[in-house]
């Protein structure tokens, strides 16, 4: 299994960016998908779920109306598209898989993008 | 929202002390409970997951026990390579909830 995340970077509050997640090595249509998020020395945050036919999802409080995410089976991609950003959303962002018995936990982790909201 | 309390946020101990690390639910979930392993500078890795199922390749020094609001996370016996933070997830509903994280440091 791997997963490789990429499109972090430095942006503007009030900018948007999109993060990608690259998988192999697995049946990625069959697996729901979770990005969890982790500010600079704190601790984990989950972020979102898409179930493994994108035909639900589910969003923390924290950017729920502002983020996004996505998946495309045909290119096992996964993304989250993020919307008017803010300077607490500066964080390192995982994607990983959903358990394999079951969809609320996180079974195989990226390495991560940094995305780092400044102005 | 479901809210889960790790204790301690750090502890020091040595290796091959018995460490026990608990977790606790602000309302009963079951055994929806997960355990991670974080090094620094790398992703987590799943532990434990159903409250007590150990991960395949994680070393059976490590336990998980516990249902409803109160769970633990015991390492037998401290090996170097686990020194790290530990983490718990609930895995009752979204959305999803991580505990603050326990930090295990050589003594």
């Amino acid at each position: 299994v791997q997963l490789v995340e990429s499109g972090g970077g430095v942006v503007q509050p009030g900018r948007t960016l999109r993060l990608s997640c690259a998988a192999s090595g697995f049946t990625f249509r069959s697996y729901g998908m979770h990005w969890v998020r982790q500010a600079p020395g704190k601790g984990l945050e989950w972020v979102a779920l898409i179930w493994y036919d994108g035909s639900d999802t589910y969003y923390a409080d924290s950017v729920k109306g502002r983020f996004t995410i996505s998946r495309d089976n045909s290119k096992s991609t996964l993304y989250l598209q993020m919307n008017s950003l803010r300077v607490e959303d500066t964080a390192v962002y995982f994607c990983a898989t959903a358990g394999t018995t079951g969809p609320y936990y996180l079974d195989y982790w990226g390495q991560g993008t940094l995305v780092a909201v400044s102005s | 929202d479901i809210q889960m309390t790790q204790s301690p946020s750090s502890l020091s101990a040595s290796v091959r002390d018995r460490v026990i690390i608990t977790c606790r639910a602000s309302q009963n979930i079951g055994r929806s409970l997960h355990w991670y392993q974080q090094k620094p500078g790398k992703a987590p890795n799943l532990l434990i997951y159903a409250a007590s199922t150990l991960q395949d390749g994680v070393p059976s020094r490590f336990s998980g026990s516990g249902s409803g609001t109160d769970f633990t996370l015991t390492i037998s016996s401290l090996q170097p390579e686990d020194f790290a933070t530990y983490y718990c997830q609930q895995g009752s509903s979204p959305p999803l909830t991580f505990g603050g994280g326990t930090k295990v440091e050589i003594k």
